[in-house]
């Protein structure tokens, strides 16, 4: 069985600070890809990140990091210099190239609540 | 301007009715997808199509059925046998030529369903 755990239910924190939001995923397979969706208010997620199984080096996008350590199975998410804006659901999904198709594990989210 | 189109934003039901949910993109992705969110959790599959007039069943299909007609849309038939509808509804689609798809999702603003 394959999942993805967002063990953080909800980050409050104050502008200017730096959030990390935690994703652990099982998977048995060797090639799987692994996202991060950032979902506002509004709705409609938005798309962040994608990174491949094969790919460990961390990237950086801005305030946006990503540290993915295979040998532990996570992906954490670390936005740095907190804004207002930033407030939102973040969910890590997983994605397995075993699966017949393109399915989307998703984990359960971690809302990011950022106070001026 | 590309993207996704859900409609209606809110869409309210009766007990015992069938409503139809519309999705329209106009990327020219080959790959469409229908999720179903419910409060504090992630995204559950309902149905997926990668080609027109071809479809298979999510995670959590009883209850709705859906159409692909046309490559640029994909509606959602929550039919009266679903016993708790009310939720939020996501579409979403991507590239994909055959086989297992990779890419990231794009997903729609969402409509959120309420049954009275």
């Amino acid at each position: 069985a394959q999942k993805v755990t967002q063990a953080q239910t909800e980050i409050s924190v104050v502008e200017k600070e730096d959030v990390t939001l935690d994703c652990v995923y099982e998977t048995r397979d060797t090639t799987y890809y692994l996202f991060w969706y950032k979902q506002p208010p509004s709705g409609e997620l938005v798309f962040l990140i994608r990174r491949n199984s094969f790919d460990e080096q961390n990237e950086i996008s801005g305030r946006y990091s990503w540290n993915f350590q295979k040998s532990t199975s996570s992906f954490n998410f670390t936005i740095t210099a907190s804004q207002v804006v930033d407030s939102a659901v973040y969910f890590c999904a997983l994605l397995m190239t075993t699966d017949s198709w393109g399915k989307l594990q998703f984990g359960a989210g971690t809302q990011v609540v950022v106070t001026p | 301007d590309g993207g996704i189109t859900q409609s209606p934003k809110y869409l309210f039901r009766k007990e015992g009715q069938n409503v139809t949910l519309s999705c329209e993109q106009n990327l020219n992705h080959d790959a469409m997808y229908w999720y179903r969110q419910d409060p504090g959790q992630g995204l559950r599959l309902i149905y997926y199509s990668q080609i027109v007039n071809d479809f298979q069943k999510g995670d959590i299909a009883e209850g709705y059925s859906v159409s692909r007609e046309k490559k640029e849309s994909f509606p959602l038939t929550v039919t009266s046998a679903q016993k708790n509808p009310t939720a939020f509804y996501l579409c979403a689609s991507s590239i994909a030529s055959s086989g297992p798809s990779y890419n990231e999702q794009f997903f729609g603003p969402g409509t959120r369903l309420t049954v009275l």
